[in-house]
């Protein structure tokens, strides 16, 4: 069964704490992307990555940080200097993130609540 | 800047055919329409994408105008489970820009 895996769906961390979110894919896509939306807005874009070993900032980069070892795996980190964590964090991947019709599809989400 | 013009919201009842219109007017040649759907607290989901042929499948419709400067997706008979957020987005590479869609609500 292909698709994109994210967990866990709901996490809770305290201030100041770093904190990591998975995301898997299975669909040997090799653009993987990773968005932020808040409570009635749409969906920006944090970071992405078209390659291993290669990521480039989004809209929102600051204060999150990533890393692409796998074609699979793209974990994003979200560290204290993000100043208002609490968020719906979502995962998509695309079969290559070049100029065309390059669908993107999303996972389920996690939904991050720093208390 | 999500790029496009949505209504912010519509009903449609159970059964029935659901016409979501999309403004795009300053949509430029490359750039593909794209249409994704979100329910309450779940991730977004593909629907349907075209360039200037209107394209169809096994979710919905989509009619581009010949000038390409506005779209609708035609859901040819809506269920409850259609009841979601409708983005409209266009892109001719990796960057989707949401804006905040419209928001149908489906009747029984």
């Amino acid at each position: 069964d292909g698709g994109i895996t994210q967990s866990p769906k709901y996490l809770f961390r305290k201030e100041g704490q770093n904190v990591t979110l998975s995301c898997e894919q299975n669909l040997n896509h090799d653009a993987m992307y990773w968005y932020r939306q808040d409570p009635g807005q749409g969906l920006r874009l944090i970071y992405y990555s078209q390659i291993v070993n290669d990521f480039q900032k989004g809209d929102i980069a600051e204060g999150y940080s990533v890393s692409r070892e796998k074609k699979e795996s793209f974990p994003l980190t979200v560290t204290s200097a993000q100043k208002n964590p609490t968020a719906f964090y979502l995962c998509a991947s695309s079969i290559d993130g070049l100029a065309g019709a390059d669908t993107q599809y999303f996972g389920p989400g996690t939904r991050l609540t720093v208390l | 800047d999500a790029k496009t013009t949505q209504p912010p919201s519509m009903d449609c009842a159970e059964g029935r055919a659901a016409n979501l219109p999309c403004n795009h007017s300053t949509i430029s040649g490359n750039e593909y329409v794209y249409w994704y759907r979100q329910i309450h607290s779940q991730g977004p989901q593909y629907i349907i994408h075209g360039l200037k042929n209107n394209e169809t499948n096994e979710m919905a419709s989509l009619i581009i105008t010949e000038d390409r400067k506005s779209s609708t997706l035609i859901l040819p008979h809506a269920t409850l489970r259609d009841t979601a957020v409708y983005y409209c987005i266009r892109s001719n590479d990796y960057k989707l820009s949401f804006g905040a869609g419209t928001t149908v609500t489906v009747r029984a």
